[in-house]
């Protein structure tokens, strides 16, 4: 079975752009979360997506919005980017929503100038 | 509010020591906690998988212990070697059905 695949793996944006991230979880898998990963902060937890509904979301500013398809591929998008929002952004899918085990992606390395 | 934290923050040991890793909690209304690996640069590995009703789980050479009435988690390994160096981090699921990462303690073996 394939694992978690993110793309793109490596991102450059200036100040004020927009990004999009992507995440494809294991074939099955129905739950997909991000997190974003800072020397600062540690990991913290972006949202979480079950069956195309946003079912929790972490405490970060409504410029970071995601959505999920139908084929449970999720979208991450961050706006009007930030020096700040430089960071590791990881993705974790797992069978169902709930208490069940996380599996992660590589991430996404973005870095804004 | 639930928060994480892990002690030691980094540790070095001689190849063949065996080892024990912290993970505290504030928060005992737990669904489950996670222990992961993390190598420079990459994803996190998921190494063992704790429910709330459970006291342990072991997989080879890993062995972890969940306290819940204490608040911690203790994750031994056992006869390390350099390819265990790596980041481990901690991660418990709230009742919220929030997951809320520790800090992480970077771990170096040396051959």
């Amino acid at each position: 079975k394939a694992g978690v695949t993110q793309t793109p793996r490596y991102l450059i944006k200036t100040r004020g752009q927009q990004v999009t991230l992507s995440c494809s979880p294991i074939s099955g898998h129905r739950s997909v979360s991000w997190y974003q990963q800072t020397p600062g902060q540690g990991l913290q937890f972006l949202f979480e997506y079950f069956s195309e509904t946003q079912r929790n979301k972490g405490n970060f500013p409504g410029r970071f919005s995601g959505r999920q398809f139908s084929n449970s591929r999720s979208e991450m998008n961050v706006s009007t980017l930030e020096l700040g929002d430089s960071a590791l952004y990881l993705c974790a899918s797992s069978s169902r929503a709930g208490s069940n085990e996380q599996f992660f992606g590589p991430g996404t390395r973005l870095t804004v100038l | 509010k639930q928060e994480v934290t892990q002690i030691p923050a980094a540790l070095s040991v001689p190849e063949g020591e065996n080892l024990v890793l912290n993970c505290s909690f504030t928060d005992s209304a737990i669904y489950n906690l996670q222990w992961f690996r993390q190598d420079p640069g990459k994803g996190l590995t998921s190494l063992l998988l704790i429910q709330s009703s459970q006291r342990e789980q072991t997989s080879g050479r890993l062995n972890a212990s969940l306290d819940k009435s204490s608040g911690r988690s203790t994750l031994y390994i056992a006869a390390s070697q350099p390819g265990d160096s790596a980041t481990y981090l901690c991660a418990v699921k709230t009742s919220y059905d929030k997951v809320i990462f520790g800090p992480g303690t970077s771990l170096s073996v040396i051959p």
